[in-house]
């Protein structure tokens, strides 16, 4: 089973309508929560941290829920420039490897 | 903006040459990594390396070796490139922190798009 699980899309959405996303981890292990944004053929960028209590960044607002393993991502009032891939992200404290991405969810926000 | 960097951007090198993709990065920045990707693809962690000296294999096999002679630098190598090597390869780097505690975030180079013909 992979560390961190996310729905691929597409997301298709209109400008202006409100988008969520979600992402599983397996490991209840893991300590530390981020959303990456990746544009098309560019290097993913951090969008934002995720913490237990949320936390809103502008239109952005992320959720975690540690007893369900689950944490999101809700985008209000989307734009044309959120069109990207997100990423979800979670790390542990391990001899090896921290990060484990998901697979990313793609959106794209139709005009 | 975060510093780090990767040279060449875009390679086009016939199968069976040696190639070295280069990424520094200076933030001093103590942990380092590469991943590759495929177009639409996820991010495979190929190798990362903690420190100088150090350098560990990612969950992903594959051919290439790295080294970690200095902290600012973290090159990755193909001795004989083959045409599945063709991909993008990504550089990250993590910044230092308290002990027990996983890095904050990673900070990504621009990548560098291979095609082995």
């Amino acid at each position: 089973r992979k560390e961190v699980e996310q729905d691929p899309g597409p997301f298709n959405v209109p400008e202006g309508a409100t988008v969520a996303f979600n992402c599983t981890y397996s490991n209840s292990a893991s300590q530390s929560f981020f959303w990456y944004r990746q544009d098309c053929r560019k290097e993913p960028k951090l969008l934002m941290s995720v913490y237990s209590s949320g936390n809103e960044d502008g239109r952005f607002t992320a959720q975690l829920n540690r007893a369900s393993q689950y944490i999101s991502l809700l985008i209000r009032d989307s734009k044309l420039s959120d069109s990207a891939t997100y990423l979800c992200v979670a790390t542990r404290t391990v001899t090896g490897n921290q990060f484990y991405f998901g697979t990313g969810t793609s959106l794209t926000v139709i005009p | 903006e975060a510093d780090i960097y990767q040279t060449p951007r875009y390679l086009v090198i016939g199968t069976g040459k040696k190639i070295t993709l280069e990424c520094s990065q200076t933030m001093g920045h103590d942990k380092m990594y590469w991943y590759q990707q495929d177009p639409g693809m996820e991010l495979h962690l190929i190798h990362y390396s903690y420190g100088v000296n150090s350098t560990e294999k990612g969950d992903l096999s594959s051919e290439s070796t790295v080294s970690r002679i200095r902290t600012e630098h973290f090159p990755l190598t193909l001795e004989s490139a083959r045409p599945s090597h063709t991909s993008q390869y990504l550089c990250a780097s993590s910044p230092p922190g308290p002990s027990g505690v996983p890095p904050r975030t990673q900070y990504f180079g621009p990548g560098t798009r291979l095609l082995v013909l």
